[in-house]
């Protein structure tokens, strides 16, 4: 049963909009959320997280809400660049998971169109 | 950059050949993983380390065994390759358990079974 989801398989934006990106969690015990970036035949690399305590988290052009009560978070780009097209992943750490790693969504595919 | 290296970073092997794959770390961090990434899967974890000899299963182990005999060294091996273990397999590294502490990926290794 996947804990993180993201059911957006892939997104097309307009160069310039906002991009919005989605992400579902069905464990309530979550209580820390990371947006990782992935450019083609590179790795993962960390983008903006978000603590439970708090509902937004802003770094330039990106900003993470946190819904708690929804078990929701959105990841808002603005203004989208073509150098922003890339999958996206969602993950999730719970409050005393011990050793257990992150729990990763399957990603969202982003393309900025110029 | 980060001090995280996979190697080989592409392999094409045979059905049913042993097949190891190398992660190295110079950050000297406690905790280590591989992930697969496969078309609609996003990122699965495979296995994970949280010190020297001490591993544990992830979502997708069946098929992998992991080693670790000291901290900078995470191998991974596929007991005997399937078609089904094509994929990308991406190793990452992190100071500790919790998501606060993020996690660094390396470049991963593209592995074709034929």
């Amino acid at each position: 049963d996947q804990q993180v989801k993201q059911n957006s398989p892939s997104l097309s934006v307009q160069e310039g909009r906002i991009s919005i990106l989605n992400c579902d969690y069905t464990n309530s015990m979550f209580d820390y959320f990371l947006w990782y970036k992935k450019y083609p035949a590179e790795g993962p690399t960390f983008l903006i997280s978000i603590s439970s305590i708090k509902d937004k988290n802003e770094d330039g052009r990106f900003t993470v809400f946190l819904n708690k009560s929804a078990k929701h978070l959105s990841l808002h780009i603005v203004p989208s660049q073509p150098g922003d097209s890339a999958v996206y992943f969602c993950a999730a750490s719970a409050i005393d998971s011990g050793n257990t790693p992150l729990v990763f969504g399957k990603g969202t595919r982003l393309s900025v169109i110029a | 950059d980060a001090g995280i290296t996979q190697s080989p970073r592409h392999k094409v092997t045979e059905t049913g050949t042993p097949v190891t794959l190398r992660c190295h770390q110079t950050e000297n961090h406690r905790y280590m993983y591989w992930y697969r990434q496969d078309p609609g899967h996003g990122l699965r974890l495979i296995h994970y380390s949280y010190g020297v000899k001490d591993t544990d299963k992830g979502e997708v182990s069946d098929g992998y065994s992991v080693s670790r005999s000291k901290t900078e060294d995470f191998l991974l091996t596929l007991e005997s390759a399937t078609s089904s273990q094509t994929s990308v397999y991406f190793c990452a590294i992190s100071e500790g358990p919790r998501a606060g502490y993020g996690y660094t990926f390396g470049s991963g290794t593209r592995l074709t079974v034929v």
